[in-house]
Order: structure tokens, then C-alpha cells, then sequence
């Protein structure tokens, strides 16, 4: 299916330390998403990546697509507390599938 | 504050309530969304309109019925729900379906008893 499935399911790791989580995909896209989702609250857009772009950055967050293998990372460098939340890349062509998430958790 | 306000934030309701969720966007867009979340399952598209009017509905139950008055207000009429039915309702915008970032509320989260 399009929808992206992201791995791991659940990520614990010191602060300070740098979260990698990555995103599988079946079809062909047009570009894909990751939000971050609080708990108990709505998702908030991270980074927005076409299919013709291979790296976006936005402070300490880091986005590859890979169209080829269908694959997609985010990279929280130097990651905080505040970091703890859900993640999800939401994959779109006709339209927009998230898939169930990665829990991350960041310990002080 | 995230620009898109969803009302209530909590619902209970027994399975032969009417009930009404409420989106209101101040940003602008052209497209607004209902999503369904339930625990430890991808959110489920449910209703997208854009320019007020509904371009997908995704298989979902006559017993959640959309309404899109104007692009800024997005309503889901809630009426003979089912235990399964209780979940996070969020709701979302933005500029064009799809193609452009979502900009979601903090839900309304639904229980059904």
C-alpha cells in the first residue's frame, strides 16, 4: 500500500543522544511528510520532502528520501527532553496516509 | 495555539446520542480534513473537503455525517455510534489537498458508552 510504515515502533534513548527513525513506503509519491505528535494533543508538521529531493534540514531535524529503495529518515540530533513525542510520516499521491508511528522517548 | 480550534475537547456519549464536533480554521486554507486516531493504529482518513466541497469519503459509516458550511468550519454529526466508534477525532487544514503541510487541531476525544 502507500501508506508508510515507520520503524521502530518505540525508541528510548539518553538526551543528548541522536533519534533516528525511518519510514517505508510501496508506491510511488509525490512527496512525504513527518509530524510530531504531543500526548493528548494534534499532530504539528515537521518537514515537507518532494520526490525529487533527497535531504531537507530544519534546525536540528534531518529528512532523506530514498525513492529508490522507498524509504525515508528523520534524525533528531543532540535530542532533549522535549523531544519526547510520537512521530509519523505521512506519505501522499492522490492522497495523504500516515502511517502508526514511532514513540520516542527522550531521558533526561 | 494552533490555529485550527476543534470543540469539544472531550465527549461522552451513550450509543443513541446526537452529537455535533466542531473545527474552526483562522489560517486561511482551502481544505479541511477529518481524521479518526485509535490507539496503536494509523489515523484513518475520513472526509476531505476543499473549497467547501467533499472530494473523498472514505468508506465511512452513514452514522458520521460531515458538514462544510464555509471554508473556515468543518462540523462531523455524530448519531447511533457504536463502542468501537470512541477514538481521537482530529481535524486538519490547509492551503490544497494533500500537497501542502496539515495543520491540525487537538482533537476531540470521543468516548462512547
Amino acid at each position: 500500500s502507500q501508506q508508510g510504515e515507520e520503524d521502530p515502533q518505540a525508541l528510548s534513548i539518553q538526551e543528548g543522544e541522536n533519534a533516528t527513525m525511518n519510514c517505508s513506503y510501496k508506491t510511488s509519491i509525490n512527496n512525504l511528510q513527518w509530524y510530531r505528535q504531543n500526548s493528548g494533543r494534534g499532530l504539528v508538521h515537521l518537514i515537507l520532502i518532494r520526490s525529487n529531493e533527497r535531504e531537507k534540514h530544519s534546525g536540528r531535524l534531518r529528512v532523506t528520501l530514498d525513492t529508490s529503495k522507498k524509504s525515508s529518515s528523520l534524525l533528531i540530533t543532540a535530542s532533549r527532553a522535549a523531544d519526547t513525542a510520537s512521530y509519523f510520516c505521512a506519505t501522499v499521491n492522490n492522497d495523504m496516509r500516515f502511517g502508526a508511528g514511532t514513540r520516542l522517548t527522550v531521558k533526561p | 495555539e494552533t490555529g485550527v480550534t476543534q470543540t469539544p475537547r472531550h465527549l461522552v456519549m451513550g450509543m443513541t446520542n446526537k452529537k455535533s464536533l466542531k473545527c474552526e480554521q483562522h489560517l486561511g486554507h482551502n481544505a479541511m480534513y477529518w481524521y479518526k486516531q485509535s490507539a496503536k493504529k494509523p489515523l484513518e482518513l475520513m472526509f476531505v473537503y476543499s473549497l467547501e466541497e467533499r472530494v473523498e469519503n472514505n468508506s465511512v459509516p452513514s452514522r458520521f455525517s460531515p458538514e462544510c458550511p464555509n471554508s473556515s468550519h468543518l462540523f462531523l454529526h455524530l448519531h447511533t455510534l457504536q463502542p468501537e466508534d470512541s477514538a481521537l477525532y482530529l481535524c486538519a487544514s490547509s492551503q490544497a489537498p494533500y500537497n501542502s503541510p496539515l495543520h491540525f487541531g487537538n482533537g476531540t476525544r470521543l468516548t462512547v458508552t
